[in-house]
């Protein structure tokens, strides 16, 4: 069965400071893994995905994330943080048995502080 | 995203009560979904359906109904609403084929059952 898990609840850090969003997943084969944001009062929205070749993805924002076979991450990254960064994330992975659905993790609350 | 449209948006309402919710979407995708949030749980699946005549219960099924009255009309229905459904409820659509990774999802429906 796939799954994807979210270490951190919470992450804090400095506007101006990198960000770094951590996600770990579970996959036989090769996963397809997603990155969501969830701002205040509004539905989730598509940042990037990983489905294959070069393992640092770019997605909306300026956020990124790099794929690690070895390490079975997906670390969301940002080099640097705005106060509007501020959200819920969420990892994802594919379903790849037939149905394709997408299987979330619990979500990571970014602050960016002033 | 005006796309993908829920109403109501906030709902409260009594133990044994019948409730729908109710997604409407203009992006033209066969594909559409009904998740609930909670805190510290994600998103979980609750039925997605591939077509009007396709529907398919997730992972959190018991409960709920749905039915898809068109292709861009996905209802969820709580039959007899209990306390521990609760929740933040999204509706969510995508396209088939090489788009179906990518969800666009609604405002969500908050759902008070007392």
């Amino acid at each position: 069965a796939q799954s994807v898990a979210q270490p951190e609840d919470q992450v804090n850090v400095a506007e101006g400071n990198p960000l770094t969003v951590k996600c770990t997943y579970s996959v036989s084969g090769n996963p397809y893994l997603f990155w969501y944001v969830q701002y205040p009062n509004r539905g989730l929205q598509f940042l990037l995905k990983y489905i294959t070749g070069d393992n640092l993805v770019k997605g909306s924002y300026g956020f990124e994330a790099e794929f690690n076979k070895s390490q079975t991450s997906f670390h969301l990254k940002k080099p640097s943080a705005l106060v509007s960064d501020s959200a819920l994330y969420f990892c994802a992975v594919r379903d790849k048995t037939g149905a394709n659905n997408l299987f979330f993790g619990t979500g990571t609350r970014l602050t960016v502080i002033p | 995203d005006a796309d993908v449209t829920q109403t109501p948006r906030n709902r409260i309402t009594k133990t044994g009560k019948r409730i729908m919710l109710e997604c409407s979407q203009t992006k033209g995708h066969d594909r559409m979904y009904w998740y609930r949030q909670d805190p510290g749980l994600g998103l979980r699946l609750i039925y997605y359906s591939f077509d009007v005549k396709d529907i398919n219960k997730g992972e959190i099924s018991d409960g709920y109904s749905v039915s898809r009255q068109a292709q861009a009309k996905f209802s969820l229905s709580l039959e007899s609403a209990i306390p521990n459904q609760t929740a933040l409820y999204f509706c969510a659509t995508s396209a088939t084929g090489a788009g179906t990774d990518t969800q666009y999802f609604g405002p969500g429906t908050r759902l008070t059952v007392l």
